[in-house]
């Protein structure tokens, strides 16, 4: 099977720091990789798209500069929260398109990290 | 514009009853991929089934069934004699490719099977 790990878990942090988060496929190359939030209770909201090599595309309302997505090789990519405040606190999830596939293929989602902002 | 509606917020139902999950979609594609993901309290996605839009199959895999209607821009979940590990939250999702470009969720569906 496909597997995505997302590092950390869960993660908490004083307002005004920066947190990373990794999202890694593990047993395939993902040459495009997503970011997703989720507030509690909530639906998830697709944030950018990261594309190994170039830079990411985000959707409309989503600031790059507070959330800097980095796709430097074929299996990893990190999202960075910049200057992180409470109103960052959320569920954030990835997910690993396969490389080389196209129309049987699907995307595979990470376990998630949970960030808490204080 | 795209859209996915879940208009169920909550279902609660008492294991070995029959539950549906509505999913109601909007696209101008013609070609566009439905899926639905279940959220266990861990908060892993699991995914469970892709559809293409030329694919109005109904499917069934063991105790779930999906009902695609494009008449009716549905695509409806079933569980059939509910257990309580299927308690979650369901959603339902909309994609113009299958790889997930552009993926949009629906709200979801939690999921309270009782004992």
């Amino acid at each position: 099977g496909a597997v995505v790990s997302q590092h950390p878990s869960r993660v908490i942090c004083k307002s005004g720091t920066s947190v990373k988060i990794e999202c890694r496929s593990l047993d395939f190359q993902a040459t495009t990789m997503f970011w997703y939030r989720q507030f509690p209770k909530q639906s998830l909201m697709l944030m950018a798209t990261s594309n190994e090599g170039s830079k990411a595309t985000y959707e409309q309302g989503v600031e790059k500069d507070k959330f800097l997505i980095n796709h430097a090789s074929l299996t990893l990519s990190t999202l960075t929260v910049t200057s992180a405040h409470p109103e960052d606190s959320s569920f954030y999830i990835c997910s690993a398109r396969r490389a080389g596939r196209t129309s049987t293929d699907t995307q595979y989602f990470g376990p998630g990290t949970r960030l808490t902002v204080l | 514009a795209q859209k996915v509606t879940q208009a169920q917020t909550e279902i609660s139902v008492v294991e070995k009853e029959d539950v549906t999950l509505d999913c109601v979609y909007e696209t101008r594609d013609t070609t566009y991929y439905l899926f639905w993901y279940k959220q266990p309290p861990s908060g892993e996605l699991v995914f469970l089934i892709r559809r293409n839009s030329f694919d109005e199959q109904n499917e069934i895999s063991g105790r779930y069934s999906w009902n695609f209607q494009k008449s009716t821009s549905s695509f409806n979940f079933t569980i059939t004699a509910s257990q309580v590990v299927d308690s979650a939250v369901y959603f339902c999702a909309l994609s113009e490719d299958p790889g997930g470009f552009k993926t949009i969720f629906g709200a979801g569906t939690r999921l309270f099977v009782k004992a």
